[in-house]
């Protein structure tokens, strides 16, 4: 089945620890795309990729890092410098970066700082 | 700047209750996108149906329906006879030039047996 797949489903880390979240997709899209997604606000944007090796920043990009190595692949570290990190964290692909084209989500990645 | 507002944070309806969700959207795009998705309580968001600016006739699939007013930059969600399985968060988005989406802040519908 094609779609795509995030993991863990949940996430706990310390503070002042790095953590990385996975995003892998196999519906061959070019496009892919983070957001996060706090208790009663929209998704908001965090990085997203057009292509493999580029990368762009979001609306909410600080204390956040990405890559983008395999066309599969779009792995979000979310870094000791993110101030409030506590969140669901959402990727999602499109089949190319243009405007028209709906956005395919995973199931999300709900993170806790303890 | 994009913006889309979606003003019912939560709505609670009996089953077999008919819902619309209101979409307020703004951009200064003349060619731009429009689109519904639905989160159930699994967390993952599921593309409904997505509306172009051009055109504004409205779209009916099952006992889901959506009414694009450009007039009203509104981009409404009705359903019909409402299922306790429509429970869910719906999210309106916007896609212009820029590519990016911009989404609402979502509307928790909660449909009562």
């Amino acid at each position: 089945d094609g779609g795509i797949t995030q993991s863990p489903k949940y996430l706990f880390r310390k503070e002042g620890q790095n953590v990385t979240l996975s995003c892998e997709q196999n519906l061959n899209h070019d496009a892919m795309y983070w957001y996060r997604q706090d208790p009663g606000q929209g998704l908001r944007l965090i990085y997203y990729s057009q292509i493999v090796n580029d990368f762009q920043k979001g609306d909410i990009a600080e204390g956040y890092s990405v890559s983008r190595e395999k066309k599969e692949s779009f792995p979000l570290t979310v870094t000791s410098a993110q101030k409030n990190p506590t969140a669901f964290y959402l990727c999602a692909s499109s089949i190319i970066p243009i405007s028209y084209n709906e956005q395919f989500f995973g199931p999300g990645t709900r993170l806790t700082v303890l | 700047a994009q913006k889309v507002t979606q003003a019912q944070t939560e709505i609670s309806v009996v089953e077999k209750e008919d819902v619309t969700l209101d979409c307020v959207y703004e951009t200064r795009d003349t060619t731009y996108y429009l689109f519904w998705y639905k989160q159930p309580p699994s967390g993952e968001l599921v593309f409904l149906i997505r509306r172009n600016s051009f055109d504004e006739q409205n779209e009916i699939s099952g006992r889901y329906s959506w009414n694009f007013q450009k007039s009203t930059s509104s981009f409404n969600f009705t359903i019909t006879a409402s299922q306790v399985v429509d429970s869910a968060v719906y999210f309106c988005a916007l896609s212009g030039g820029g590519q990016n989406f911009v989404f609402g802040p979502g509307t928790r519908l909660s449909v009562l047996p």
